[in-house]
């Protein structure tokens, strides 16, 4: 059965820190990566997504995320953090060709002007 | 383009009362699901719809929820009794399904707190 770890419950940064959460899933197949964003009182919406090709990808906002495949990773990051990036932030897959999508349990970022 | 809606954003309930959600997906968004989103975790899958078929629904509790999307749009969960267990945020998401590139849709959530 597929799986997501999502290490870091709880992060707290200053503005203009820089930002790696990560992200681990179990599956043997080939899958789809997304980087889901809740901000508060709004609705998850999507940050990023890898599907194929380059390994690094880039989203809205500054964010980047890189698929290692030998590591079964796909961390989240972004060079300087911003207040208002403050936010839970789900890591999710699903086997290729599928469309039932996996979550992490999430971690919630604070940033601190 | 008017997003997922959900309604009501908030219930409240006592335990053993009867509760239902519902949720409009994105037009021509062929594919709905139901998410459940407890306190500190991430969702999880409830339910997902093809059109009006239910094709996955191994994680709906089946002995006290059920779920509709009788004409293929619009969907209701509902849960009787509710149980205090039962509080939590539930998520309504659409997509494209086949034609799509994976993403989901969410809407803001019912968040449901049974006493």
């Amino acid at each position: 059965a597929q799986s997501v770890s999502q290490h870091n419950h709880h992060v707290i940064l200053s503005e203009a820190a820089s930002l790696e959460l990560g992200c681990n899933y179990s599956y043997g197949g080939t899958v789809n990566l997304f980087w889901y964003v809740q901000y508060p009182g709004q609705h998850l919406q999507l940050l990023l997504k890898y599907f194929s090709g380059d390994p690094l990808v880039k989203g809205i906002k500054g964010f980047e995320a890189e698929f290692i495949k030998s590591k079964f990773s796909f961390n989240l990051r972004k060079p300087s953090v911003q207040w208002s990036d403050t936010a839970e932030y789900f890591c999710a897959v699903n086997a290729r060709g599928t469309d039932k999508l996996i979550f992490g349990t999430g971690t919630r970022l604070q940033v601190f002007p | 383009e008017a997003g997922v809606v959900q309604s009501p954003r908030y219930k409240i309930i006592e335990k053993k009362q009867p509760v239902a959600f519902w949720c409009n997906p994105i037009s021509g968004h062929n594919t709905l699901y139901w998410y459940l989103q407890n306190l500190g975790q991430g969702p999880e899958l409830l339910i997902r719809y093809e059109n009006e078929e239910a094709v996955d629904d191994s994680q709906l509790p089946k002995d006290r929820f059920s779920a509709e999307r009788l004409k293929g749009v619009d969907s209701t969960l509902k849960i009787q009794p509710a149980e205090l267990g039962d509080s939590a945020v539930y998520l309504c998401a659409s997509s494209l399904g086949d034609r799509g590139t994976g993403e989901l849709f969410f809407g803001e959530g019912s968040r449901l707190t049974v006493l």
